[in-house]
This record gives structure tokens, sequence and C-alpha cells, in this order.
């Protein structure tokens, strides 16, 4: 039962562009997510989150929508650097309980110069 | 500046051997997790531990163990290696928050080869 999806495995953008990437989560208990940014060999770093209490959160380049009602939350990014390929998750957790984050697949972005 | 350390970047088991994977956080958190990196899966938890001595299982916790005997250190075990377990394994930790969700805080993985 995958709980957070993002059906897109790849993504290529042009230097300057707005890249934008798609996420789709199934459970409700869900009140927190979280963008995390993976480049080869080395571990994910936190980029962004936003709370169930918001429908956007904004960081510079960087801005996260969330739609309650569709269950879905995407990630802005503007404009487009050749630094920003790499692998994007997306993850969701529930802020009582075990906390735990369930991630998604990932999409892997690439800037194009 | 905080930093997940894991003892590993390549290893190569044979199958049926012990193997152990360790992880050491330098940020006094209470949460450490392992999760395991594998190609259109994803990160799927294996198992998470709230402070010492205490662990929980994942969502695929089959043919892992872990130990928690410090707080800092947290360590996965797989009891005998098998081939489908070949992967990125990534050790987490993160503090507890009460108003939302703290961020996981990742080591660079351990990528293991079981032949």
């Amino acid at each position: 039962d995958q709980q957070v999806k993002q059906n897109s495995p790849s993504l290529s953008v042009q230097e300057g562009r707005i890249s934008i990437l798609n996420c789709d989560y199934t459970n409700s208990m869900f009140d927190y997510f979280l963008w995390y940014k993976k480049y080869p060999a080395e571990g994910p770093t936190f980029l962004i989150s936003i709370s169930s209490i918001k429908d956007k959160n904004e960081d510079g380049r960087f801005t996260v929508f969330l739609n309650k009602s569709a269950k879905h939350l995407s990630l802005h990014i503007v404009p487009s650097q050749p630094g920003d390929s790499a692998v994007y998750f997306c993850a969701g957790a529930a802020i009582q309980g075990a906390q735990k984050l369930v991630f998604g697949q990932g999409t892997r972005l690439t800037i194009n110069p | 500046d905080v930093k997940v350390t894991q003892s590993s970047r390549y290893l190569v088991k044979r199958t049926g051997e012990k193997v152990f994977l360790e992880c050491v956080q330098d940020m006094d958190h209470e949460n450490m997790f392992w999760y395991r990196q594998d190609p259109g899966l994803g990160l799927r938890l294996i198992y998470f531990s709230y402070d010492v001595k205490m662990k929980e299982k994942g969502d695929i916790p089959e043919g892992y163990s872990v130990s928690r005997e410090k707080k800092e250190r947290f360590s996965l075990i797989l009891e005998s290696a098998s081939t489908n377990q070949t992967s990125m394994y990534l050790c987490a930790s993160s503090s507890s928050g009460r108003i939302r969700v703290e961020k996981l805080f990742f080591g660079s993985g351990t990528q293991l080869s079981v032949l």
C-alpha cells in the first residue's frame, strides 16, 4: 500500500524555467509534509515542509503547495538551476502518534543548460 | 554542525552472513531510523527507535533486527543476509516534536551488496 506516490520517475527542465514536482497521498491522517533532495552518494537533505493548516509555504526559489481536498502537493522551483538536478522525495507524517515519515518513490529532476 | 555517521560506505557480504550496519549521531536526538532505498520504491522504513533500548517495527522489518544500547548509536542487523537485501541503507535521526514533525537528518548511506 503506497501511501505517498510520486508518479513521475523523472523530469527534465531547461535552466531558468519552472520545475514542478508532484506528489499524491492516500492517508488522511497525514498533516505534515516534507520535501527532501538527494544527490548521488549522499543522504537526503531537508528542503521545505508544510503543515496541513497552510496551503502554501515559500522559501526562496522553492514553494510547496498543498491541496488537502485532492490529497495532492507540489513543489515548484523557479528559476531552475543546474545544481537543482537531484532526486526529490516527498514525505508525509501525522503529528500525533509515531511521527514516522512515509516517503514517495522519488522523482529524478534534470536541469538542462 | 549536525552529523549522522554511518560506519561503512560500501559493504560486500555473502549470503547467510550476519551483517552489522552502525550509525552514530552527535545531535542528542531521541529518535533514530533505518530506511532502505531501492529504485522505484523510494525510501522504506525498516525499524525506528524513540529512546534507548526501545524499538519499533517499520514497514519492512522482516529479516532485520536493531539494537540501541546508547542514545547516540543505532545498529541494524541482518541476521542471515540474502540477495534481496542488496540495497542502499540510510540511517536518520530527529528530535521529538510536540507541535510538528521534526525533520530527519540522514547519514550518507551504506551500499550493501549481498552475493
